[in-house]
């Protein structure tokens, strides 16, 4: 399967405990993004790194959440000292270098990381 | 924020009827793109539709843009019990810089079609 990969696919875990997320996207991808979606909402951004550098970041990502992409492959999201207002669906998103011209984003996601905090 | 929002909320149809979704949105766009997610899963790309674009066909999927109205509809023709999921609409926000960059998603038209 060449589709984008999340793990761990359900996470549960104390209030004050912290939590870290793993995205692989396609390959040829050198633009992930992360979402969140809680019940009966659509998702919401919360950050875009093309290649390592993150290029942008929505204010739900407050301090208590960091994101990287190192080598601009894979992506962790942290979530420091969880609350249980954390408690979502964590979804992530890649899509490919757009061809000259185009000004549009066709973006794959994931399966998503629903995470429980008790 | 600038979402797009579906109407209706939720739809229930017999298999073999058409379902039609409809999206406003708030601002001017680039492009305007329809997902489908079935339960607790990630959602799939449907079909993208630009802003020079007022229909565009997909297999039993039919989308319409009216950027003047800042709406979109998504008709499913014939629907199938597999087409049961929610539907979302997205769109970027190229006047605040975010082309290419983040999607914003309206809360989903629930889609059930009954045997």
């Amino acid at each position: 399967d060449t589709g984008v990969s999340q793990d761990p696919r359900h996470k549960i875990t104390k209030r004050g405990q912290n939590v870290t997320f793993r995205c692989d996207p396609i390959s040829e991808h050198n633009r992930l993004y992360w979402y969140r979606q809680t019940l009966g909402q659509g998702p919401e951004f919360l950050t875009y790194f093309q290649n390592e550098a993150q290029l942008e970041k929505s204010r739900l990502l407050s301090d208590r959440f960091s994101a990287e992409r190192p080598k601009g492959s894979f992506s962790t999201l942290e979530i420091q000292r969880t609350e249980q207002g954390d408690s979502a669906m964590y979804l992530c998103a890649s899509s490919p270098p757009p061809g000259q011209g185009q000004t549009y984003n066709e973006q794959f996601f994931g399966p998503g990381t629903r995470l429980t905090v008790l | 924020s600038q979402q797009g929002e579906e109407d209706p909320q939720a739809l229930s149809i017999q298999e073999g009827e058409n379902a039609t979704m409809n999206c406003s949105y708030k601002t001017s766009i680039n492009n305007l793109q329809w997902y489908r997610q079935n339960s607790g899963r990630g959602l799939v790309h449907l079909i993208l539709i630009r802003s020079n674009e007022r229909e565009k066909h997909s297999g039993r999927l039919r989308v319409t843009l009216d950027t003047s109205k800042k709406s979109s509809s998504l008709l499913i023709t014939a629907s199938r019990a597999a087409d049961t999921a929610s539907y979302f609409c997205a769109t970027d926000a190229p006047d605040r810089g975010s082309t290419l960059g983040r999607l914003y998603f309206g809360r989903g038209t629930q889609l059930t079609v009954w045997p």
